[in-house]
């Protein structure tokens, strides 16, 4: 079982937008449309963004959003801010024989 | 509101078994869902380690497999993983979660960290 494919980092100014990449197969995030994104603070517990790849929980901001072409998935956060810099981490359901598989996280720094 | 928290020793002797047990509240585990658990050793990414059903039906990540067993409990609400024959790459926060469909983690434990060490 790999994990799913992520930059190590990315960057932006307060106000931009950025985008997070999540590189699977055809098992995992290509075969389901069942991404999940996760945010996780230093010392905190991840906490769930998006899942289904492009729904939000109720109480997630509407400046995060999901997509997903063919294996990739990616997450975009919209108009950054501060308290967006965290640790991104994507997941899919995947077919091989096991439920689930993280992507290897993504730190996003806000400059 | 569904709360979750992890609890167990944070020390590990190497070859020894590693059990945590997570106590569920604000939902009862046998009205359904899948419960999982997930680590995170110092400073590296998630790991998922396997995910249960309310009766008893288990999933676990290939690379544990071997020496991963999670049950659970539902007169207690709670369900608990055990990893045999720990060594110092075990060392990590463990978190357990509630896993819609066993993959889709939306309610999380504090975590707490287990360091395998003599």
């Amino acid at each position: 079982q790999s994990a799913l494919t992520q930059p190590a980092s990315v960057s932006g100014s307060p106000g931009q937008s950025i985008t997070i990449s999540c590189t699977g197969t055809s098992s995992d995030v290509g075969g389901y449309n069942y991404v999940s994104w996760y945010q996780q603070h230093p010392g905190k517990a991840p906490k769930l963004m998006i899942y289904d790849v492009s729904n939000r929980p109720s109480g997630v901001s509407n400046r995060f959003s999901g997509s997903k072409s063919g294996n990739t998935a990616s997450l975009t956060i919209s108009g950054l801010q501060a308290e967006d810099e965290a640790d991104y981490y994507c997941s899919s359901y995947t077919s091989s024989s096991t439920l689930a598989v993280f992507g290897g996280g993504t730190k996003l720094t806000v400059l | 509101q569904v709360q979750l928290q992890e609890s167990g020793p944070g020390l590990v002797k190497p070859s020894e078994t590693l059990s945590l047990t997570c106590a569920v509240s604000g939902y009862s585990i046998s009205s359904g869902y899948y419960w999982g658990w997930i680590r995170q050793p110092p400073g590296k990414g998630l790991e998922w380690i396997g995910s249960i059903y309310h009766s008893g039906s288990t999933y676990y990540n290939p690379s544990l497999k071997s020496r991963v067993t999670i049950s659970v409990d539902t007169s207690k609400n709670q369900f608990s993983l055990k990893l045999s024959s720990v060594t110092a790459a075990d060392t990590a926060v463990y978190y357990c979660a509630r896993a819609q469909g066993g993959y889709l983690f939306d309610y999380w434990g504090q975590g707490t960290l287990v360091t395998v060490s003599s």
